[in-house]
């Protein structure tokens, strides 16, 4: 079991809904991302929560929307997705300082929009 | 100046053999590689990592072998077994940043 934990871990989504993806960690991390994955692809970075501030968001449309409420919590708002969005979501912690360490990943949401 | 380079794209391994992924970097500022394994329906999961101040880390099975003047990095796992079949990623990172710039990944498949 991974200590970064995601939910749903599947959702099916039409183009006009609106739904939330969670991510909770109680490593005592204050770095937390978001990830799209495709299939047989790496993950792509979307967004990184420093300290719960956004740190890094790489160009990624507004129809995604993220929120940290708190240092363990991450969510990533969907509305108005497109089919491209059918991916699997990962979440990822790591301990926030500056130097490089570990990122630790959940086992994502696969997210199919119809 | 920022792509990671992993080969090979697919491998496949008999149980017992050595099983050997490839990557290398443009970025000499790079100074964070790890690697990660991701099973079918799974995250990545951190396997080892190494910064180049050291030529090689070992961990159980898994080697990292690092060589800092080629800009090059590899991953060995030893008496490769039916369960290390999954997807391997190398990636690097540099101090300053959150960012990890990912391979293309190797799908490794043991057979028993």
């Amino acid at each position: 079991d991974t200590e970064v934990t995601q939910t749903p871990k599947h959702l099916v989504m039409g183009m006009t809904n609106k739904k939330s993806l969670k991510c909770e960690q109680h490593m005592g991390h204050r770095a937390m991302y978001w990830y799209k994955q495709k299939a047989k692809k790496p993950p792509e970075l979307m967004f990184v929560y420093s300290y719960e501030k956004l740190s890094i968001n790489e160009s990624v449309p507004s129809r995604f929307s993220p929120e940290c409420p708190n240092s363990s919590l991450l969510n990533l708002h969907l509305h108005a997705l497109q089919p491209e969005d059918s991916a699997l979501y990962l979440c990822a912690s790591s301990q926030g300082t500056v130097s490089n360490q570990p990122q630790h990943f959940g086992d994502g949401t696969r997210l199919s929009i119809l | 100046q920022q792509q990671v380079k992993q080969s090979p794209q697919s491998l496949i391994v008999q149980k017992g053999g050595i099983s050997i992924i490839n990557c290398a970097y443009e970025n000499t500022a790079f100074d964070y590689f790890p690697w990660y394994q991701q099973f079918p329906g799974k995250g990545p999961a951190l396997l080892i990592a190494i910064r180049p101040d050291v030529s090689e880390k070992k961990e159980g099975r898994f080697t990292i072998s690092f060589n800092k003047s080629a800009k090059q990095f590899s991953l060995h796992i030893m008496d490769s077994q039916p369960g290390d079949s999954a997807t391997y990623f190398c990636a690097a990172s540099r101090s300053g940043t959150y960012k990890y710039i990912f391979g293309t990944g190797t799908r490794l498949k043991v057979l028993a």
